[in-house]
């Protein structure tokens, strides 16, 4: 079945720092992939998306493309802010099923002044 | 657009009560959704809906109830509430017939169960 696989958290890092939140993924057909962002107290809110393999979905000075090949979409974002700091969660929509979005189980990121 | 609303934000029950956590959305989105969510374990799908009169289980659908009379209400009722359903409820809706639409996202209800 399908299934997501993110790294564990809590990922602290200085104002400034590189972030990589590494996440894969399980299909049985071609899915669309996203990543979510939940700020504390709120409800998820869409990030960035990529339909097709080599789209490279970015918002907000965060990326991440979709690689068919070894079946990732990692979340990259070259200098984190203190506004950052979230739970960040990857998630798949499989063409082979509309009905059903799979979750990843969330990354905590702390961002430190 | 309001987008997706829930309510209530807060709910404090006793064991053995019932109620219905409330969810509306106004974007005329045929596909809906309930979520909860406990620490450490993500989001886990309660049950679904694919249209008014459709309705499917997902992951965790025991104890909870759900029906769709209109395409912009999907209520979530609990019908005797346990300290296992603590928890924070997201309601999501969604267009149905491709991959590349996304889910938005209530604010979410925060339950406890006493």
């Amino acid at each position: 079945g399908d299934s997501v696989t993110q790294m564990e958290g809590p990922v602290t890092l200085s104002e400034e720092a590189f972030l990589t939140i590494n996440c894969t993924y399980t299909a049985t057909g071609y899915p669309s992939l996203f990543w979510y962002v939940q700020y504390p107290g709120e409800g998820l809110q869409l990030l960035l998306k990529a339909t097709k393999a080599d789209d490279k979905g970015s918002n907000k000075g965060f990326e991440a493309t979709y690689r068919k090949e070894t079946t990732s979409f990692h979340l990259e974002k070259g200098s984190v802010q203190v506004s950052d700091s979230a739970v960040y969660f990857c998630a798949l929509r499989d063409r082979s099923n509309f009905n059903k979005f799979y979750f990843g189980s969330g990354t905590k990121l702390n961002v430190k002044p | 657009n309001a987008g997706v609303t829930q309510t209530p934000k807060f709910q404090v029950l006793k064991t053995g009560q019932s109620m219905t956590l409330q969810c509306a959305q106004d974007m005329n989105h045929e596909y809906m959704s309930w979520y909860r969510q406990d620490p450490g374990m993500g989001l886990r799908l309660i049950h679904y809906s694919v249209g008014a009169g459709i309705t499917d289980q997902g992951e965790v659908p025991n104890g909870y109830n759900v029906s769709r009379s209109t395409t912009e209400d999907f209520p979530l009722r609990l019908l005797s509430a346990a300290p296992s359903q603590t928890s924070v409820y997201f309601c999501a809706s969604s267009y149905p017939r491709a991959a590349y639409n996304e889910q938005f996202f209530g604010p979410g209800t925060r339950l406890t169960v006493l």
